[in-house]
């Protein structure tokens, strides 16, 4: 069966430093990958997916994930985070073939300080 | 362009209530649609997805039925609410074939 675990649930990071969030999944086949933001009280909005191809996929907002099949990871990144960056992020993996049913992680948090 | 509405934003309903949140798609035709519930710590519990009118799959059991009467409208309703029903319902749409979802803002249901 599907799964995501993102084994952060929250994660602080100053104001301009890097932020790397963690997400494993679990899939028999070639999974398409996803990364989505929420803020507070909002619905979730899609930061970056990927399908196939180049590993290292870019998004909105200056994030960017890589896919690294042997390690069953998509982890999410960003060079340098500006405070409008807090929300809650999460991990979804979906199937190339059947409904397009998507599979979601936890969530991480994250908490930006000054 | 597509969008996607979802109401009421807030809702307070006592136990023993019924419910009926909608969604509705505008700007395509024939959405695969979901409903999706978030509860606190718990990450995004797939409820009920459509592929066409009529035609509704439930993921998991639960006090909680869903209809699609028109193509583009998504019912998520109960006859008589629990405590445990509160949360934060999402709709999301995609088109058939194409993956990743858009969603709603979201309905907070409080029930007291």
């Amino acid at each position: 069966a599907q799964s995501v675990t993102q084994p952060d649930i929250h994660i602080t990071v100053s104001e301009g430093a890097s932020l790397e969030l963690r997400c494993n999944y679990s899939y028999g086949a070639t999974p398409y990958l996803f990364w989505y933001v929420q803020s507070p009280g909002q619905g979730l909005q899609l930061l970056l997916k990927y399908f196939s191809g180049d590993t290292l996929v870019q998004g909105i907002k200056g994030f960017e994930a890589e896919f690294k099949r042997s390690q069953s990871s998509f982890n999410l990144r960003k060079p340098s985070v500006h405070w409008s960056d807090a929300a809650e992020y999460f991990c979804a993996v979906g199937g190339k073939t059947g409904f397009q049913k998507l599979v979601f992680g936890t969530g991480t948090r994250l908490l930006v300080s000054p | 362009s597509q969008t996607i509405h979802q109401w009421p934003a807030t809702l307070v309903q006592p136990v023993g209530s019924p419910l009926s949140l909608e969604c509705t798609v505008e700007g395509t035709s024939n959405p695969n649609l979901y409903w999706y519930r978030q509860a606190a710590g718990r990450g995004l519990q797939l409820l009920f997805y459509s592929v066409g009118i009529g035609q509704i799959s439930s993921e998991v059991p639960q006090n909680l039925s869903a209809s699609r009467p028109q193509d583009r409208q998504f019912i998520l309703s109960s006859k008589k609410l629990l405590l445990s029903d509160s949360g934060f319902y999402l709709c999301a749409w995609n088109r058939q074939g194409v993956y990743g979802y858009t969603f709603g803002s979201g309905t907070r249901l409080t029930v007291v």
